[in-house]
């Protein structure tokens, strides 16, 4: 069955420093990957997606990820980190149809 | 373009009452999508429905319905409230069926069952 992992549930990083956030999936196939972040309040908002190509993904608000096959990862990483970026962050495979499959997600905190 | 729009956004119910939720897509948008989140077992996809009819659905009781109109506006259903339903649940919507469509999520209904 498909499966998705965030192996951190808290992290708290300087601000301007360096950003990882891990996760790992399980999938039979090819897999469609997404990250998306939700503030306190909101709802879901898509970060980047791969379907296929580059494994190398560009996103928005200057986020990255990178799909590595051979580990079944796909770590989301952002050079330098802005208070603003504080929020959760759900790792997601898609599942057949519009299902998707989400990790239990990751909280980030920004330190000044 | 507004956006997923969800009503309401709070809501409050006592056990073995029935609740209502709407989601109004993103105009053009033909697919729906409902999700769960809890604390406990995080985001979990509940069903999805394109064209007016459910393509796909989660691992939930049949007590969790829903339907689609015919300007793709989706309705949730829950009956005989458990106090385990309490959970802030996400509409998406997106173009088409398939995962490679980005979908947009509304802000979420938060359901409180006392």
């Amino acid at each position: 069955a498909q499966s998705v992992t965030q192996p951190d549930i808290h992290i708290t990083v300087s601000e301007g420093a360096s950003l990882e956030l891990r996760c790992n999936y399980s999938y039979g196939a090819t897999p469609y990957l997404f990250w998306y972040v939700q503030s306190p309040g909101q709802g879901l908002q898509l970060l980047l997606k791969y379907f296929s190509g580059d494994t190398l993904v560009q996103g928005i608000k200057g986020f990255e990820a990178e799909f590595k096959r051979s580990q079944s990862s796909f770590n989301l990483r952002k050079p330098s980190v802005h208070w603003s970026d504080a929020a959760e962050y759900f790792c997601a495979v898609g599942a057949g149809g519009t299902a998707l499959i989400f990790g239990k997600g990751t909280t980030l905190s920004v330190s000044s | 373009k507004a956006g997923v729009t969800q009503t309401p956004r709070y809501l409050i119910k006592t056990r073995g009452q029935q609740v209502t939720l709407s989601c109004s897509p993103i105009s053009g948008h033909r697919s729906v999508s409902w999700y769960q989140q809890t604390p406990g077992q995080g985001l979990q996809f509940l069903f999805e429905y394109f064209s007016e009819t459910q393509r796909n659905k989660g691992n939930f009781p049949g007590r969790f319905s829903g339907r689609q109109f015919s300007n793709s506006r989706s309705e949730m259903n829950v009956s005989t409230l458990e106090l385990g339903d309490s959970a802030l649940y996400l509409c998406a919507s997106s173009p088409g069926q398939g995962s490679f469509n980005e979908q947009f999520f509304g802000p979420g209904t938060r359901l409180t069952v006392l």
